[in-house]
């Protein structure tokens, strides 16, 4: 089964640009996770999308956007971007349900550096 | 809201010995996960934890739940270089996918 996937794995913007990246979930699981990590301020979550719809969303700003598709896969978008965004983005993906062992699985992140 | 804090933030060992990192939470966590981190790699997922008193181990890597202290350990035995990388913990609740991260807890096994 193939994992998670991020594309594209590294990108470089500057300052006020905007950025989207791509996500696509496990083979059936329909939630998709976003978090952030920077060595400042660790793991944060930016939000989680089920069935197309945002379920919850972490303490981020209004630039930071996303969506799912209807085939799951999820897309996050960064407006204005500012130094601070440089970071690690990943992202989950997990069947979603209140399955009681439902485990978030990681891609391998996109690495997004802004000048 | 859930906060997780982990100890300690550097772990350096000499291969061969044992030790523990600690995982404190502040509410209710319905899950308790382990994830390990390779330099410049993604999250491994190790363990999941829901019960007080939940204990799992794969090969030299126990983890443990004690719901009322709301602690959890990872137990590290034997530990050989391959062990070497970043541990987190994370907690979450049931209806909401949203992991709370500790704040990791860098190993690094001293041949």
């Amino acid at each position: 089964k193939a994992g998670v996937t991020q594309t594209p794995r590294y990108l470089i913007k500057t300052r006020g640009q905007q950025v989207t990246l791509s996500c696509s979930p496990i083979s059936g699981h329909r939630s998709v996770s976003w978090y952030q990590q920077t060595p400042g301020q660790g793991l944060q979550f930016l939000f989680e999308y089920f069935s197309e719809t945002q379920r919850n969303k972490g303490n981020f700003p209004g630039r930071f956007s996303g969506r799912q598709f209807s085939n799951s896969r999820s897309e996050m978008n960064v407006s204005t971007l500012e130094l601070g965004d440089s970071a690690l983005y990943l992202c989950a993906s997990s069947q979603g349900r209140d399955f009681l062992t439902d485990t978030q699985y990681f891609g391998p992140g996109t690495r997004l550096t802004v000048l | 809201e859930l906060k997780v804090e982990q100890n300690p933030l550097f772990l350096s060992m000499q291969e061969g010995k044992n030790y523990t990192i600690y995982c404190n939470y502040s509410t209710t966590s319905d899950r308790l996960y382990w994830y390990r981190q390779d330099p410049g790699k993604s999250l491994e997922s190790l363990f999941v934890l829901l019960s007080n008193g939940a204990v799992k181990q794969e090969g030299r890597l126990m983890a443990s739940l004690d719901t009322k202290a709301r602690l959890s350990t990872l137990h590290i035995t034997a530990a050989v270089h391959d062990l070497s990388a970043t541990y987190f913990c994370a907690g979450s609740n049931f209806g909401n996918e949203k992991l709370t991260f500790g704040t990791g807890t860098r190993l690094t096994i001293i041949p």
